[in-house]
């Protein structure tokens, strides 16, 4: 059974057509939750960590929000640089367990 | 500072032959990581090292070999190539690890792109 898992695996928007991107998880005692960003042909790049339920982060067009099950990523008004694959994880043992992602694309 | 790094970006190999993926980094980074990534099926975690001489095996450690001799150098050894180790390769490193209660990011290098035929 997968600890974390993604939703949708892809996901089209026009620009500026606000929605939001799930990370459910399983895992118990939870060490952070941890969204990045993947652009194709790069590695994974850091966006932000929750500890805690009813924590939220923001960073530009983006926001993290976090609850005892699950995290959402909400994407306002968004512009087509922001496609890429949008990666969760949390922390298990030593090392972070990763979702499958979830491809953005905006058109404009 | 140049973070992650990781060579080379890409190679191809054939079935029986040996390669190391090196990855270096100059956060002074205790923890360090490889995952490799197949299509639709995510990262997994192959090995990694809390330390200068301490490693341990991840998820998928068979057909793999680490070693970590310094804290800035973690390479990634395949000694007989097989089909099913074609993926990309990401090393990764961080602060802190391990089971703290507060955990720092991972900071990822941009991957080894490996084919073996």
């Amino acid at each position: 059974e997968d600890q974390v898992t993604q939703s949708p695996e892809a996901l089209r928007l026009q620009e500026g057509e606000s929605s939001s991107l799930n990370c459910s998880y399983t895992v118990s005692g939870l060490r952070g939750l941890f969204w990045y960003r993947q652009d194709p042909g790069k590695g994974p790049e850091f966006l932000f960590t929750l500890y805690s339920a009813g924590e939220e982060k923001e960073k530009e067009r983006l926001k993290a929000t976090l609850t005892k099950k699950e995290s959402f990523l909400h994407i306002t008004a968004p512009k087509p640089e922001d496609s890429a694959t949008y990666l969760c994880a949390v922390h298990e043992g030593t090392a972070l367990i990763f979702g499958k992602g979830t491809t953005l694309s905006v058109s404009s | 500072n140049a973070g992650v790094t990781q060579t080379p970006k890409f190679r191809i190999l054939k079935i029986g032959q040996s390669m190391t993926l090196q990855c270096t980094q100059d956060m002074n980074h205790n923890y360090m990581y490889w995952y490799r990534q197949d299509p639709g099926m995510g990262l997994k975690l192959i090995y990694y090292s809390v330390g200068a001489g301490i490693t341990d095996k991840g998820e998928v450690p068979n057909g793999y070999n680490v070693s970590r001799s310094t804290t800035e150098d973690f390479p990634l050894r395949l000694e007989l190539a097989a089909p099913s180790q074609t993926s990309v390769y990401f090393c990764a490193s961080s602060l802190t690890g391990g089971e703290r209660t507060y955990n720092s990011p991972l900071h990822f290098g941009n991957g080894t792109r490996l084919t073996v035929t």
